[in-house]
């Protein structure tokens, strides 16, 4: 039974790019949130993708933006990085989409914007 | 004010010690809890679920105070595998939003 799976697993880019960061949930999983991780901290909520949509979005610019395909995989975009955008980026996946369900994670794209 | 607070730490215990940690969450409407272990550059982990009537798992044992909003995790019988980072995570309702803490810095000493 394959996990959430990641990639890339780092990623180097210079202040002003753009980046896409692409998550695989867990056999059987059909929703999917993003994470942000500074060091230091816990994860972040940035949002959550479920049928396809954005159910939920946690305190973060519209330069973070994602999109969830029909395989329930998803991709993370971050236009106009900043240095404060360095950070772990992490998947988790979970299902059914209600209160009380555990998510599971993947192992995380580590960013650094130089 | 911070949906999640919990001391930083770091608790450093020898092995075979019991610890606990504690947490407190902000919203009174949240309703599912969970306890997440994190190593160093690592993902977090499910450690466990945390029920209204307690539960336990081994040396592990959690407990949900609802009316003072904590949150706790008691480690026995420490080993130096449990030195982690542990993340307590509350879950404020609809659709699986998730608040986390800071993280508490375990390290167990031989």
């Amino acid at each position: 039974d394959a996990g959430v799976t990641q990639s890339p697993t780092h990623l180097i880019k210079t202040r002003g790019q753009q980046v896409t960061l692409r998550c695989s949930p867990k056999s059987g999983h059909d929703t999917v949130s993003w994470y942000q991780q500074a060091l230091g901290q816990g994860p972040q909520f940035i949002f959550q993708y479920y049928e396809e949509e954005e159910r939920q979005r946690g305190n973060f610019p519209d330069r973070f933006s994602g999109h969830q395909f029909p395989n329930y995989s998803s991709e993370l975009n971050v236009n106009a990085l900043l240095l404060g955008d360095s950070a772990l980026y992490l998947c988790a996946s979970s299902s059914p989409p209600r209160a009380g369900y555990e998510q599971y994670f993947g192992p995380g794209t580590r960013l650094t914007v130089t | 004010r911070k949906e999640v607070e919990q001391d930083p730490g770091p608790f450093n215990v020898p092995e075979g010690a019991t610890v606990a940690f504690n947490c407190t969450y902000s919203n009174s409407a949240s309703q599912s809890f969970f306890w997440y272990r994190q190593d160093c550059r690592k993902e977090p982990k499910l450690l466990m679920s945390v029920y209204s009537s307690g539960n336990e798992d081994g040396r592990f044992t959690a407990q949900l105070n609802r009316a003072s909003q904590y949150i706790s995790l008691l480690i026995r019988d420490s080993k130096l595998s449990d030195s982690a980072t542990y993340l307590c995570v509350v879950n404020t309702g609809n659709f699986n939003k998730f608040y986390f803490g800071s993280g508490t810095k375990l390290n167990v000493k031989p």
